[in-house]
């Protein structure tokens, strides 16, 4: 157990709807991270929060948001869903924001009919 | 453009044989090499952080290495239960803090 949790473990929905997913970092984890898997594609960065604030932004939709809150965890917004979103997605969480080592929750398996 | 390659993308070892899983990357300036294993549909579990050439870390059966160019994975006299996908990733030395993955070895270990 990474000490990351994420809710819900599963979400089945229709295309054009909107989800939250949401993750509870590590305690004492500043940082959080959210990464798409999918299978033709591997792991995909898509944003990164470290108390708070945005930090980076890998290769994340128009129609994906995200934020932190102040008890850091965080929630990711998908929105106009596609049948192409279906993927797993991945929080991750680090103590610090610099290079370091991720630790990553279970994930939610989010499918999109 | 930075990159990431693992090989083989899939390894069928017997119980007891051992074998190298590869990690080659592009990145100059690396700040880090990261291995993960990672089982069918769940997260990746963290298993060794490299930071610099020549440095090594071992657990278990499982012992990284790090060059220049690449990492291995040595995986000495497996199990069974050390079936799953081994993931490699690297934090380049660009601005932000992400990871890039590569898309990983998945590992049988028959018994």
């Amino acid at each position: 157990d990474s000490g990351v949790t994420q809710t819900p473990k599963h979400l089945i929905t229709a295309t054009g709807q909107r989800v939250t997913l949401r993750c509870s970092p590590r305690s004492g984890d500043l940082s959080v991270y959210w990464y798409q898997q999918s299978l033709d594609q591997g792991l995909q960065f898509l944003i990164q929060y470290y108390n708070g604030e945005e930090r980076a932004k890998g290769n994340i939709l128009e129609r994906f948001s995200a934020q932190q809150f102040p008890d850091l965890h965080s929630e990711l917004n998908l929105s106009s869903l596609e049948l192409g979103d279906s993927a797993l997605y991945f929080c991750a969480s680090s103590v610090e924001d610099r290079p370091g080592t991720q630790y990553f929750g279970p994930g939610t398996r989010l499918t999109v009919l | 453009e930075d990159q990431v390659t693992q090989s083989p993308e899939a390894l069928r070892l017997q119980e007891g044989e051992s074998s190298s899983l590869n990690c080659s990357y592009t990145v100059s300036g690396l700040r880090g090499l990261f291995w993960y294993r990672q089982d069918p549909g769940k997260g990746p579990e963290f298993l060794f952080t490299l930071y610099s050439a020549g440095e090594e870390k071992e657990k278990e059966r499982l012992k990284a290495t790090l060059t220049k160019k690449e990492s291995f994975l040595h995986i000495t006299a497996p199990k069974p239960e050390d079936s799953a996908t081994y993931l490699c990733a690297v934090q380049p030395p660009s601005g932000t803090y992400k990871y890039i993955f590569g898309t990983g070895t998945r590992l049988k270990v028959l018994a």
